[in-house]
């Protein structure tokens, strides 16, 4: 079957760095993505990888290692908005997205 | 009005009502879907309209039926809810085209709760 794993729930400190890992298993690729979603509120994208390497995106950056079936989302200079839910989405081989159940993330001041 | 649009943002609702939520995009899209969002659960892709023509998610049940009059507006009407059917239900659309991210776009959801 077809698999995006991602962590629960991660706290970090505002001001930092956080990475939040996405791992994927799926019948062949087309992209993979991340979307934000502050409670309450409807996900939002942030950043789409097909081809290995980081794109960087003002104070985000994702990563993408399609051998590895492997991604992350980096988040510099935490804000206390940045608190929310990070979703990782894998379009497969009939271009269909599978999701990750998506990673809780909580800024301590 | 802009992005996408959905009414009522709370429902509340018992297991004989009848019940429609909608859902309206102004971007121009050519493509909108239903998803089901549950706790700690991945999004649940329930129903696709595509040009017009609709994709099906098999695993749905019958008690869920999506309406596209046009490419601006979809409904999802429910009648005979359970329990278990109670989630957030989003609303998205994109561009689909045979290349690039397709990205989605998504309205704040239509919280259901059935008693």
């Amino acid at each position: 079957g077809q698999n995006i794993d991602q962590p629960t729930e991660m706290t970090a400190t505002e001001g930092a760095i956080v990475q939040i890992n996405c791992t994927y298993q799926t019948s062949g690729f087309n992209g993979l993505f991340w979307y934000q979603q502050h409670a309450g509120e409807a996900p939002t994208f942030l950043s789409y990888n097909v081809l290995d390497g980081l794109e960087e995106k003002g104070r985000f950056s994702s990563f993408l290692s399609r051998s590895k079936g492997y991604s992350y989302l980096l988040l510099k200079e935490l804000q206390m908005k940045d608190s929310a839910s990070y979703l990782c989405a894998v379009k497969d081989s009939n271009y269909q997205l599978i999701w990750g159940a998506g990673t809780k993330l909580i800024i301590k001041p | 009005e802009t992005g996408v649009t959905q009414t009522p943002r709370h429902l509340v609702m018992g297991m004989t009502n009848k019940k429609s939520l909608k859902c309206e995009q102004h971007l121009g899209h050519n493509a909108m879907y239903w998803y089901k969002q549950s706790a700690k659960k991945p999004l649940e892709l329930m129903f696709v309209y595509s040009l017009e023509e609709r994709v099906e998610n098999n695993s749905v049940p019958s008690r869920f039926s999506p309406e596209c009059p046009n490419s601006s507006h979809l409904f999802l009407h429910l009648h005979t809810l359970q329990p278990e059917d109670s989630a957030l239900y989003l609303c998205a659309s994109s561009q689909e085209s045979t290349s690039g991210a397709n990205v989605l776009t998504f309205g704040a959801g239509s919280r259901l709760t059935v008693l």
